[in-house]
């Protein structure tokens, strides 16, 4: 159980390029996703937390007009790079909580690997 | 906002051995702390978790221990194999909300 689908695996695009993940809870409804990027040999770093019908909440930093983030549905979140450039090419790795209550951890999707030439 | 700080980046032991990672957190409001597992070119996988009301959790080869008021956590591996190579994540929060995760820890199981 606690599945959590990332899509594509991997993006390799040219700069100017805007670029869409999805990320899909499987066997369970979350209404908070979460987005993080990670750099090579680095740790994971939050981006946004998405919420369920309403906006996202950014981390500092972060442009809200640069990543996108949509949350339509209780089982999936996108994330948009828009005008995208070489700076973005990374790896970003979306999560989700089971809504379901009790003690439900974060699960997360085997991420996207965004390559702008 | 909460800090976490994790111990050490690069971690050797031969197989058959014990691995030992440590991460301490900054924020006293924080109650619950998972350890993550990622595989080259994989999303962190959850191997073991723990909420500030526990002072230890096992979980067959892997167990993780608490201390609140020194504000730290360690995971501990016992009878390392050489599947265990991968890195590790620690990460600290309140439970529900967002996450602040630990540089990550490389092990290197040996064989």
């Amino acid at each position: 159980g606690a599945v959590v689908s990332q899509h594509p695996s991997r993006v390799i695009c040219k700069s100017g390029t805007s670029v869409k993940i999805e990320c899909r809870s499987l066997d369970f409804q979350a209404t908070t996703m979460f987005w993080y990027r990670q750099f090579p040999k680095q740790s994971l770093m939050l981006m946004a937390t998405s919420n369920e019908g309403s906006k996202a909440t950014y981390e500092q930093g972060v442009e809200k007009d640069k990543f996108l983030i949509n949350h339509a549905s209780l089982t999936l979140s996108t994330l948009t790079v828009t005008s995208a450039h070489p700076e973005d090419s990374s790896f970003y790795i979306c999560s989700a909580r089971d809504s379901a209550g009790g003690n439900q951890p974060q699960h997360f999707g085997d991420g996207t690997r965004l390559s702008i030439l | 906002g909460e800090n976490v700080e994790q111990h050490p980046s690069t971690l050797s032991v031969q197989e058959g051995d014990s691995a030992v990672i440590k991460c301490t957190y900054s924020d006293s409001a924080s109650n619950y702390f998972p350890w993550y597992k990622q595989e080259l070119g994989k999303g962190p996988q959850l191997i073991i978790d723990i909420r500030s009301n526990v002072g230890e959790k096992k979980d067959q080869r892997i167990a993780v221990t608490l201390n609140k008021t020194a504000k730290h956590f360690s995971l501990h591996i016992t009878e390392t194999q050489p599947e265990d190579s991968a890195v590790y994540f620690c990460a600290g929060g309140v439970y529900g909300n967002k996450l602040v995760f630990g540089a990550g820890t490389i092990l290197r199981v040996k064989s």
